[in-house]
């Protein structure tokens, strides 16, 4: 059965720290591993995955894979207190395969 | 813990049918539900948010009687495409919590394909 493991589940750092998420997985037909932001309303898409060890990077967030490892990690700097939310792993997505999400990890950002 | 089911995982039906696809909370007691629906670039989209016991609150946009969402229960919420066509061929996922410390757990997806 397919998993995906957040770590850590809850996180709460100061302003301008930086931070590293964590997600392992284990899926079947391995195709892409998305990262997604959630405060309110749906989850914001932020980086797919397919490549092993290509970093993707959007501004202070950025995130690689490692398939060998069977993980990825996601790295935001100098963090802001509008990163607060919770990011969740997902692995894969679409297609006619089934979705695993993982549980998600809520970083707190604290002035 | 908190495990969300969703059913069927994939189904093809005939334009102008109706098609029900189920999300239960398998361990746990679920006061909200959320429907999604998968967009290109890996958007998803809110359509609704469904309480157990009253009418659910659809995003602007979202037709009501198209997309016909049932709570009954705290385990089980309905999302029924009704009179499907093939511009609703989609890929409709469900998130179900109780919206405390603990979040919201997601389904593994339904792909609807329209013929």
């Amino acid at each position: 059965e397919d998993k995906v493991v957040q770590s850590p589940l809850s996180l709460v750092v100061h302003e301008g720290d930086t931070v590293t998420l964590n997600c392992s997985y284990e899926v079947t037909n391995f195709r892409s591993l998305l990262w997604y932001k959630q405060e309110k309303k749906a989850p914001t898409f932020l980086f797919m995955l397919t490549s092993s060890g290509i970093e993707k990077k959007s501004g202070r967030l950025s995130s690689i894979l490692d398939k060998k490892e069977l993980s990825s990690i996601l790295n935001i700097t100098a963090t802001q207190t509008g990163d607060s939310a919770i990011y969740l792993c997902a692995g894969p997505l679409g297609g006619y395969q089934k979705v695993t999400f993982g549980i998600g990890t809520k970083l707190q950002v604290i002035p | 813990g908190a495990v969300v089911s969703q059913h069927p995982s994939w189904v093809i039906c005939k334009s102008g049918t109706s098609v029900k696809i189920e999300c239960r909370s398998l361990d746990f007691q679920a006061t909200t539900m959320f429907w999604y629906r998968q967009f290109p670039k890996q958007s998803l989209m809110l359509m609704a948010t469904s309480n157990e016991g009253s009418k659910a609150t659809y995003e602007q946009g979202v037709e009501k009687d198209k997309f016909l969402i049932n709570h009954a229960s705290l385990t089980l919420s309905t999302l029924t495409v009704t009179s499907a066509h093939p511009e609703d061929s989609s890929f409709y996922i469900c998130s179900a919590g109780t919206g405390g410390e603990l979040g919201y757990t997601f389904g593994s997806g339904t792909r609807l394909t329209v013929v």
